[in-house]
């Protein structure tokens, strides 16, 4: 069975800083890896995702997330933030065996202040 | 990309009673999910639909409480039965995409508060 889990519950940064959201996942079996974004009072929003093929991935608004299978980790990365950016961040796991269902990590609350 | 939309958008319901939330999309789709987000946590997910067989329900999650009708490849509803102040959440459907390897879209949920 497969778990995620984010490491910081919250993370404050200042607007134009660099800011790192970690993410690690328990597998027995290779997975696809996946960032979504929720802004307030909205659905999920896929940032970007891992199947295969080149361990740093590029996204959406500026992100970018690397795979490193030795860590088990996913962190996702975006080198300046923006107040627009604030928002909830949840890094989900599936894999063949559970049926390419998503199995969520429990999120991460990015805060930019001005 | 799959476009989706859920009725009601949020509810307020009392104690005992039942809502059904309906999840449309604007595309065939062959699996369809249904997820709960109690406040402040994650997303847990409640059942698979698949069009045309019964619904897979997650360990927690059972049929009599949450019965799930799938009747075509573009329509879903969840029914929250018996509801409880434990079951305010927000409630969404999702849809995977094979053909963008294995990507699920998210509709926007429906936020519903028991009292």
């Amino acid at each position: 069975a497969q778990s995620v889990t984010q490491l910081d519950s919250q993370v404050p940064v200042f607007e134009e800083a660099p800011v790192e959201l970690r993410c690690n996942y328990s597998s027995s079996v290779s997975v696809y890896l996946f960032w979504y974004v929720q802004y307030p009072n909205q659905g999920l929003q896929l940032l970007l995702k891992y199947l295969s093929g080149s361990t740093l991935v590029k996204g959406i608004n500026g992100f970018e997330a690397e795979f490193n299978k030795s860590q088990t980790s996913f962190h996702l990365r975006k080198p300046s933030v923006h107040i627009s950016d604030t928002a909830e961040y949840f890094c989900a796991v599936s894999s063949m065996d559970s049926s390419y269902k998503l199995i969520f990590g429990s999120g991460t609350r990015l805060l930019v202040r001005p | 990309s799959a476009v989706i939309s859920q009725k009601p958008s949020r509810d307020i319901c009392q104690r005992g009673t039942s809502l059904t939330i309906q999840c449309q999309v604007d595309s065939q789709v062959t699996m369809m999910f249904w997820y709960r987000q109690q406040p402040g946590q994650s997303l847990t997910l409640i059942a698979t639909a698949n069009q045309g067989s019964e619904a897979t329900y997650e360990s927690g999650f059972v049929i009599d409480k949450f019965p799930i009708s799938r009747p075509n490849l573009t329509f879903s509803t969840l029914t929250v039965s018996n509801m409880s102040p434990e079951d305010s959440s927000i409630y969404l459907c999702s849809v995977e995409d094979r053909d963008s390897d294995y990507e699920q879209y998210f509709g926007p949920g429906t936020r519903l508060t028991v009292t």
